[in-house]
């Protein structure tokens, strides 16, 4: 059974930094794709970043890029989001999701239940 | 990076079919057999529904139906039952920004 079990959210100030991390089981980690998605309060699900299955390739959605850094340690069959100079409107509930595919984009197929991150002062 | 434009909301009765519309651009929807949609019951994880603009994941109810005409993508839902009050999210790929997901729709069972 596929399992994603996202972690590391929490409140932090405006221009601080937090990882959140996403512990993957049940599959072969490295031969998928993994996202980052996100849900502000009382709005839609924002894709964040995806990395290949390799590492090799990141992908960021413009709110994000230079800000956060998606990176995998597939030692770990771990999955990151580093976070840094946080805004207000980076609160949201943050997802791990999987690629149904090596390919990048094909599709989210599994998704943790998680994580919150708060931005406040 | 604009959103994928969807209703709002949908109503219908049980039994009934209800078809939502995700609407995009010749970059994004229009350009590549990538679309997916996604089942989101508040508190729950997003649900994968429909991948490759019409393919189900096995254990998916062939209620579930997707399709494309030019840069519009829908869903319809047959035989609307009470369980499938929820929000439902299209995606597309798009090139360098492999997803872009759609406004949201929430769909009320009446």
């Amino acid at each position: 059974e596929v399992q994603l079990l996202e972690s590391g959210g929490g409140l932090v100030q405006p221009g601080g930094s937090l990882r959140l991390s996403c512990a993957a089981s049940g599959f072969t980690f490295s031969s998928y794709a993994m996202s980052w998605v996100r849900q502000a309060p009382g709005k839609g699900l924002e894709w964040v970043s995806v990395i290949s299955r390799s590492g090799d390739s990141t992908y960021y959605a413009d709110s994000v890029k230079g800000r956060f850094t998606i990176s995998r340690d597939s030692s770990k069959n771990t999955l990151y989001l580093q976070m840094n100079s946080l805004r207000a409107e980076d609160t949201a509930l943050y997802y791990c999701a999987k690629d149904r595919s090596f390919v990048v984009g094909a599709a989210l197929d599994y998704w943790g239940q998680g994580t919150l991150v708060t931005v406040s002062s | 990076q604009s959103a994928l434009t969807q209703p709002a909301s949908v109503s219908g009765s049980p039994g009934q079919s209800i078809t939502i519309s995700c609407t995009g651009t010749s970059t994004d929807v229009g350009n590549y057999n990538l679309v997916s949609w996604y089942q989101h019951h508040p508190g729950k994880a997003p649900k994968l529904i429909i991948y490759e603009g019409y393919r189900r994941p096995s254990g998916v109810s062939n209620r579930f139906s997707g399709s494309k005409s030019g840069n519009t993508a829908s869903l319809t839902i047959s035989g609307l039952q009470a369980e499938d009050e929820a929000d439902y999210y299209c995606c597309s790929y798009a090139g360098s920004r492999p997803y872009v997901f759609g406004t949201g729709t929430k769909v009320t069972v009446l």
